[in-house]
């Protein structure tokens, strides 16, 4: 099964910054590459698919890119409701499987 | 309104069995791959594994292959988990998800997400 790897773990930020969370496949998943964000007490909630589509309703400071085994989701202006814990998640191959996740928590 | 609603967890001791529900509306049941995916207390996802419309493939990573079952039932728009011997590592809130859909197609990202039912094992 393909393992995703996440990094860094956690981030320590402040409004306002640019974040650059990472998630590395084992093999690769071409761009089938999905990005999700959870708040504590929350289900997940599917940010960017296809590694670089924004789901309905998400803001447009949230932007996906990479492809095969490297990818990276970026949030460009960091606001108060962003910190979160991110995860990616792959399609390419059975059975789906999810990365570890990147903690953004507020510095 | 798409709903998913899990039910079926609760304690149960080591070497237990539990079988989890998830129970669809709003969708035509039949039409979706769906999945299980759990969550340890303060942890990270983990997906379980992943079952086709009419059931007749089932997926599971490796780690967890052998003791968890996932079935469907679609005159009951219903999603199973049956769990065997089951460990204090099994602890978890347990998700069901369905298949992603737009523009009519549909992909295998997790979308909607149901609000977890939780198992607990413990002695």
């Amino acid at each position: 099964e393909i393992v995703l790897t996440q990094s860094p773990a956690t981030l320590s930020l402040s409004p306002g910054e640019r974040v650059t969370l990472s998630c590395r496949a084992s093999q690769s998943v071409r761009s089938f590459l999905a990005w999700y964000q959870q708040k504590p007490g929350q289900t997940p909630r599917l940010l960017i698919y296809d590694a670089s589509n924004r789901a309905t309703g998400i803001p447009a400071r949230f932007s996906g890119s990479g492809s095969e085994t490297d990818f990276t989701l970026t949030i460009s202006s960091l606001e108060p409701e962003d910190f979160a814990v991110y995860y990616c998640q792959q399609r390419i191959a059975w059975p789906l499987t999810v990365g570890g996740g990147t903690m953004v928590e507020i510095k | 309104e798409v709903q998913l609603v899990e039910s079926g967890g609760g304690l149960v001791q080591p070497g237990g069995s539990l079988k989890l529900s998830c129970v669809a509306s709003g969708f035509t049941f039949s039409d979706y791959w769906m999945s299980w995916v759990r969550q340890a207390p303060g942890k990270g996802l983990e997906s379980v594994g992943n079952i086709k419309q009419d059931g007749s493939e089932t997926y599971y990573v490796d780690s967890l292959r052998g003791r968890f079952t996932i079935s469907r039932d679609n005159a009951k728009n219903s999603l199973y988990l049956q769990i065997n011997s089951l460990r204090v590592e099994d602890t978890a809130l347990y998700y069901c998800a369905r298949d992603f859909s737009s523009g009519g197609g549909f992909y295998h990202w997790f979308d909607p997400w149901g609000q977890g039912t939780l198992v607990t094992v413990s002695s």
